[in-house]
C-alpha cells in the first residue's frame, strides 16, 4: 500500500526559505504512471495546488507562487521535495504531498500524505 | 476562466439525497475529482474521473457533468458524511490543477 510522509520544519521565519520532503513507500515515484504534487491548505481555509513533478524532472507550479517555489525528485531517495522562498505569514499552512494520476480529461489526487503544519513567524 | 465554485455550505436530512456542485469553465474539458475532509485530517478522494469510485468508498457516492458543472451526489446521506468536500480539475491551460473552495456538508 503506497504511503507518502511528509517532513521538515514546523517553524520558518518570514523572508526565509521553507524546505519539505515527501518519502514515498510502498511504489516507486520513478513509475512512468503517476505524478507527484504539494498542496497546501491555510488553517480554516481551502485547499491550493502549489505544484507537480514527473520524476524526469518535468514540473508544474501554480502560477501565483512561480518564482519561489522549486520542487525537485531525488529517485534515489524514493522522495521529492518543496522549497518555497521568501516566505511570509500568508504561506502558513498544512502542506500535504500527494500522488497525481494525470491523463486524457481525467486527474486525481490519491493517496495523500497526512500533511505537516508550517508556520511562518519571527 | 481559471476557477472552480462551490456554494460554502448545504445541508442534508439524514438518509435523504444531497448534490455537491462544482462550476468553472474548465470542467466543459476535464473531469472534476472529489475529496472528502474531516477536520484535522488530509483529504481523500471519493471520486474521480467520470464516475468512478477508488476502493473502500460507499456506492452512494457517485459524480457526474454537464456543461461546465460538475456535481457529486450522496444518496442517502449518512450522519458520517459530514464533512468538507472539495472539487479538482485542470485549469483551461491544462498545464495547472485547481482546487474548488470547498462545501461544508452537514447532516440534520
Amino acid at each position: 500500500q503506497l504511503q507518502l510522509q511528509e517532513s521538515g520544519p514546523g517553524l520558518v521565519k518570514p523572508s526565509e526559505t521553507l524546505s519539505l520532503t515527501c518519502t514515498v513507500s510502498g511504489g516507486s515515484i520513478s513509475s512512468v504512471s503517476y505524478f507527484w504534487a504539494w498542496i497546501r491548505q491555510p488553517p480554516g481555509k481551502g485547499l491550493e495546488w502549489i505544484g507537480t513533478i514527473y520524476y524526469s524532472g518535468s514540473s508544474y507550479y501554480n502560477s501565483s507562487l512561480e518564482g519561489r517555489v522549486t520542487i525537485s525528485a531525488d529517485t534515489s531517495k524514493n522522495q521529492f521535495s518543496l522549497k518555497l522562498s521568501s516566505v511570509t505569514a500568508a504561506d502558513t499552512a498544512v502542506y500535504y504531498c500527494a500522488r497525481q494520476e494525470i491523463g486524457g480529461r481525467d486527474n486525481w489526487f490519491d493517496p495523500w500524505g497526512q500533511g505537516t503544519l508550517v508556520t511562518v513567524s519571527s | 476562466s481559471s476557477e472552480l465554485t462551490q456554494d460554502p455550505a448545504v445541508s442534508v436530512a439524514l438518509g435523504q439525497t444531497v448534490r455537491i456542485t462544482c462550476q468553472g469553465d474548465s470542467l466543459r474539458n476535464y473531469y472534476a475529482s472529489w475529496y472528502q475532509q474531516n477536520p484535522g485530517q488530509a483529504p481523500v478522494l471519493v471520486i474521480y474521473g467520470k464516475n468512478n469510485r477508488p476502493s473502500g468508498i460507499p456506492d452512494r457516492f457517485s459524480g457526474s457533468s454537464s456543461g461546465n458543472t460538475a456535481s457529486l451526489t450522496i444518496t442517502g446521506a449518512q450522519a458520517e458524511d459530514e464533512a468538507d468536500y472539495y472539487c479538482n480539475s485542470r485549469d483551461s491551460s491544462g498545464n495547472h490543477w485547481l482546487f474548488g473552495g470547498g462545501t461544508k456538508l452537514t447532516v440534520l
